[in-house]
């Protein structure tokens, strides 16, 4: 049971908009900035977006993401099919001390 | 180029002892936190342990306290997790991370390729 939770699963077609969302509480989302992190098929993961909705240097103005309270969201538009992926939320905890992650959302491009 | 590069990973019985190596390269090195970051097979990423730069803070997740030791050796720009009384559900990959600042709070901004452990007997 991870302490942000995120939807398993979600899709879309190529070119349409999809949304993944983080929730969390006032001890982790609530305070502190959310990152999101990309994970291909096989591959270690990859910075996607940090301080809630900035993107790294390289990083496809297609992803962006948002804070509202305890809650999160990362949006993909234009969606293409290399963006099949594990997509993670993550947030410090000032109640547990230490980095907490969402169980992941798997994207599928259909 | 930031790089890490982690070694050590292993079958080891239960009960036993590992430890994993990050070699770390392109930054300074004692300057940033540096974390350990696990996914078993199958399932998401999980936090483990996390320790900062310069004052050297060290930070783990309740189900490794007390097992894990996390240290670095800025000298040989090594970070390093040593995993004693392993459990089969310590089985997982395991990554080494990079924070952006000297915070373990900060983000993650690199990661290594991972290294895989098994506890199995």
């Amino acid at each position: 049971q991870s302490v942000l939770t995120q939807p398993p699963s979600a899709s879309g077609t190529p070119g349409q908009r999809v949304t993944v969302s983080c929730s969390g509480s006032s001890s982790n989302i609530g305070t502190n900035t959310v990152n999101w992190y990309q994970q291909l098929p096989g591959t270690a993961p990859k910075l996607l977006i940090y301080s809630n909705n900035q993107r790294p240097s390289g990083v496809s103005d297609r992803f962006s993401g948002s804070k509202s309270g305890t809650s999160a969201s990362l949006a993909i538009s234009g969606l293409q099919s290399e963006d099949e992926a594990d997509y993670y939320c993550a947030a410090w905890d000032d109640s547990l001390n230490g980095v907490v992650f969402g169980g992941g959302t798997k994207l599928t491009v259909l | 180029e930031v790089q890490v590069l982690e070694s050590g990973g292993g079958l080891v019985q239960p009960g036993g002892s590992l430890r994993l190596s990050c070699a770390a390269s392109g930054f300074a090195f004692s300057t940033y936190a540096m974390n350990w970051v696990r996914q078993a097979p199958g399932k998401g990423l999980e936090w483990v342990s996390g320790i900062s730069g310069s004052s050297g803070n060290t930070y783990y997740t309740d189900s490794v306290r007390g097992r894990f030791t996390i240290s670095r050796d800025s000298s040989k720009n090594t970070l390093y997790l040593q995993m004693n009384s392993l459990r089969v559900e310590d089985t997982a990959v395991y990554y080494c991370a990079k924070s952006h600042y000297y915070d373990v709070s900060a983000y993650v901004d690199y990661w290594g390729q991972g290294t895989l452990v098994t506890v199995s007997s």
